[in-house]
């Protein structure tokens, strides 16, 4: 079955910039969306088709799809940044989801 | 505004059944692919299963031929039967829209819980 693999957690410092890397193989070959999931809280898109950004989401969010690896990239990274967030693509007509990466704002 | 409520959730025995229901507004509901996400506590999202429009479905394989989805397009609900209920199947289930043509979940609901135990 197809898998995607994320770092389980990264570290960033407030205003600095945060990558999660998202791997699969021959992902590039396929949309990759993100998800951003608070606490308690249901995930949120972040990012689809690979680049796009849905309205409300601000522009400090941008992804990249090329490879085996997508990555999401936070700019300027705020307190209210600090979440889970998750990768998924499709394999044929199955969804799959990345393993999650916890990011923390120090 | 688009809106997704799920009900249904419970504590179940294992090896028992419940339905799931996620009533759908703010959209035309018959002209998108909906779909069952779950997360068990403390662990990542899970895809389960998607409905198309015509009615086509698809399940991950750790509950195929256990669960059924479907859909009321009269009704705008996107309904989770789940049968033969296992540990494992613990876990807060979120309905979600899939949107456009990449294939992404556009908007979740809040969620249901669903606690198989004995």
């Amino acid at each position: 079955s197809y898998e995607l693999t994320q770092p389980p957690s990264v570290s960033v410092s407030p205003g600095e910039t945060a990558s999660i890397s998202c791997s699969g193989d021959k992902l590039g070959e396929r949309f990759a969306s993100w998800y951003q999931q608070r606490p308690g809280q249901s995930p949120v898109l972040v990012i689809y088709r690979d680049t796009e950004r849905p309205s409300g989401i601000p522009e400090r969010f941008s992804g990249s799809n090329s490879g085996n690896t997508a990555t999401l990239t936070i700019s300027g990274t705020q307190a209210m940044d600090e979440a889970d967030y998750y990768c998924q693509a499709w394999d044929s007509s199955t969804g799959v989801f990345g393993t999650g990466t916890k990011v923390t704002v120090l | 505004e688009v809106q997704l409520v799920e009900t249904g959730g419970d504590l179940i025995q294992p090896g028992g059944s419940l339905r799931l229901s996620c009533a759908a507004s703010g959209f035309v509901f018959s002209s998108n692919y909906m779909s069952w996400v779950r997360q068990a506590p403390g662990k990542g999202l899970e895809w389960v299963s998607i409905i198309y429009g015509d009615g086509t479905t698809d399940y991950t394989d750790s509950v195929k031929g256990r669960f059924i989805i479907s859909r009321d397009n009269s009704k705008n609900i996107v309904s989770l039967q789940m049968n033969s209920l296992r540990a494992e199947d613990t876990a807060v289930y979120f309905c979600a829209r899939v949107g456009g043509s990449g294939w992404y979940f556009d908007f979740w609901g809040q969620g249901t819980l669903v606690t198989v135990s004995s």
